[in-house]
């Protein structure tokens, strides 16, 4: 079974500061894709970035970058220039492709990582 | 368009009573999710459905039920209310295809004391 890990319960950044944040994943796939997703505390889950694994090169938005290393299975959140905004849970998610050992395009979550940003 | 809607926001309910938790999405997704987030975890998927009247288990399906008789709704009913059902209950949808996005609702925070 697939399964996803983020090893940092919390983080802190300074504003307009660069932090990382960490996901290993499990797969045996070689075709999926990967999410981060971000919750602040309204509760809403809202799309940060995604990655497809046969891409090779790293997704950006704005501020937001990955390093995604398949031969290694992990796939970090580089948040530049951080913001007071930033401050929330940040989730990993993994998503095999469709109809692929039952899938049917769940996500498959981390436990989370809570940022601060400290002014 | 209003995407996933859920109600309630928030719920407490006794141990032993049942509920229905609302769903409903106007983008005419075929897919739709519906996951629980426990304090100080990720999310994780109890039932799904791919379509009006087609719906299967997740991965935490004991003690729900759902039903998909709509395109538009599709609401999860706790039957029996136990206090490991406190949670935050997120519902998704997506419109199918490899590369679309899932879309969340706002959740619905309920606690079975």
């Amino acid at each position: 079974a697939q399964t996803v890990t983020q090893s940092q319960p919390e983080m802190s950044v300074q504003e307009a500061e660069t932090v990382t944040l960490s996901c290993t994943y499990d797969t045996s796939e070689s075709d999926y894709y990967l999410f981060w997703y971000k919750q602040p505390p309204s509760r809403q889950m809202i799309l940060v970035i995604r990655q497809e694994a046969y891409k090779q090169q790293n997704a950006t938005e704005n501020r937001f970058s990955v390093n995604f290393q398949k031969a290694a299975k992990s796939f970090s959140l580089k948040i530049s220039d951080s913001q007071l905004g930033d401050a929330a849970m940040y989730f990993c998610a993994y998503r095999p492709l469709m109809n692929y050992g039952g899938s049917q395009g769940n996500l498959i979550f981390g436990k989370g990582t809570k940022l601060s940003v400290k002014p | 368009n209003a995407g996933v809607t859920q109600t309630p926001k928030f719920r407490i309910l006794k141990i032993g009573q049942s509920m229905t938790l609302q769903c409903a999405q106007d983008m005419n997704h075929n897919y739709m999710y519906w996951y629980r987030q426990d304090p100080g975890m990720g999310l994780k998927l109890i039932y799904y459905s791919v379509g009006a009247g087609i719906t299967d288990k997740g991965e935490v399906p004991n003690g729900y039920n759902v039903s998909r008789s709509t395109t538009e709704y599709f609401p999860l009913r706790l039957e029996l209310a136990a206090p490991s059902q406190t949670s935050v209950y997120f519902c998704a949808s997506r419109a199918g295809g490899i590369t679309d996005t899932q879309y969340f609702g706002p959740g619905t925070r309920l606690t079975v004391l």
